[in-house]
Parts: C-alpha cells; structure tokens; sequence
C-alpha cells in the first residue's frame, strides 16, 4: 500500500531559525513529489521533484529529492511568522492515468517573533 | 483569474441529515478531485471527474457518499444521512490534466478550493 510519512507532525521555532521539514514515501510507480502549504484551508502548491539530487528553490524556501533513499526535505531559512501552516508533502499515485495524491500526516509549524 | 472556489465554506448538520457541497473548478480545467481531510491528518483521496465521467470513486468511504459532475465543470458532493464521523473539511482540486497514452503528465499540477468544513451535531 502506498504511504507517505513526515516528521516531526509538528514543530516550533523563533523568526529567523531555519527549518528541515522531512517526507519519506512508499509510491508504487513513483514519477514525482509534491510539497504543498496549507493555511487555513487550501493546501497551495510549493515544489514539483522529480529528479534525484536536483534542489528546487523559491526565496527562502528550497527542497531536494532522493530517490534511493525514497525521502524528501524541504527546507525554510530565516522563518517568518508568515511561514506558520500545515506543509504536506504528497506522492502522486498516476497507475489510473491520472494523479491521485496520497498525502502524509502534515508538518504543522508554527514560528513566533 | 479565479482559483477553485467551494461553497459553503462552513456547514453545520445534525446527524441524519443530507448535505450537498459545492465544487467550481478553475475554467477549462479537465480533472476534478475531492478530498477529505480529517483533523490534524493530511488529505485523503475520496472520487475522480474527467469531464462529466467519474472515473475513481474508490475513496469514497460509503454508499451515503455520492458524487456528480453532469456538464464537466461544477462537481457536487452529497452525503446523505450524515454521521458524526462525516466531521471533516472537504477539499476539491482541479487540474488541467492533458492526458496523453494514457498517462498523466508530470506537470499536472492540482490547484485546491479552500474546502467546505463540515460538523455533524
């Protein structure tokens, strides 16, 4: 069964503190995964990997993939307080034609000035 | 342009009560989705529109759940005879899913509504 694990479920830091936020998945057919960040209610769409190594990055926030070791880290440097959500990470489950997410549990952060 | 818009964003229902929550997908978009996310865990697939055709209802956790998109655009879901453990905020997502030899492309990014929470009484 396909499965996506993250940790810790839950963390808290100060403004400027940098952040690892872990995903570790087991996707049959695996093509790609997604972080996404969730405020409030919409989850918003963050990174797309897919290849093994390459480190995506926006502003102050950067993820890599690596795919031997089934495992994804997203990192966020000098936290915000803007930066407080749910961030998920999702495996897609395409074997149907079409990519039905399989989320894990969420990472919930929450940074304080 | 608009995003995914959901509606009620909040509902309230006593138990044995039908609901029916509303899904606009982004214009044009080909591929609709709803979720479930119950608190504190991470989305959970429940049903698949391409189009007008449902093709995955898999997730859908009984027969109360019924799901319809008729003219491939706004999708409806309804739960009929609501039970405590329905309580949960339910996500829809669309994407434009330009399918090709049968396979979902890479960059079919799923774009999500802010969801309806639901709370069963």
């Amino acid at each position: 069964e396909d499965k996506v694990v993250q940790s810790p479920l839950s963390l808290v830091v100060h403004e400027g503190d940098t952040v690892t936020l872990n995903c570790s998945y087991e996707v049959t057919n695996f093509r790609s995964l997604l972080w996404y960040k969730q405020e409030k209610k919409a989850p918003t769409f963050l990174f797309m990997l897919t290849s093994s190594g390459i480190e995506k990055k926006s502003g102050r926030l950067s993820s890599i993939l690596d795919k031997k070791e089934l495992f994804s880290i997203l990192n966020i440097t000098a936290t915000q307080t803007g930066d407080s959500a749910v961030y998920l990470c999702a495996g897609p489950d395409d074997s149907g034609g079409y990519n039905k997410l399989i989320f894990g549990a969420g990472t919930r952060l929450a940074v304080h000035p | 342009g608009a995003g995914v818009s959901q509606s009620p964003r909040y509902k309230v229902a006593k138990r044995g009560q039908d609901v029916a929550l509303r899904c606009d997908p982004i214009s044009g978009h080909v591929s609709l989705f709803w979720y479930q996310q119950a608190l504190g865990q991470g989305p959970e697939f429940l049903t698949y529109f391409q189009n007008e055709a449902q093709l995955d209802k898999s997730g859908l956790p009984s027969d109360r759940f019924f799901a319809e998109r008729p003219e491939g655009s706004v999708s409806t879901l309804k739960i009929q005879r609501t039970q405590q453990e329905d309580s949960a905020v339910y996500l829809c997502a669309s994407s434009l899913a330009v399918l090709g030899s049968g396979r979902a492309l890479l960059t079919d990014t799923q774009y999500f509504g802010p969801g309806t929470r639901l709370t069963v009484l």
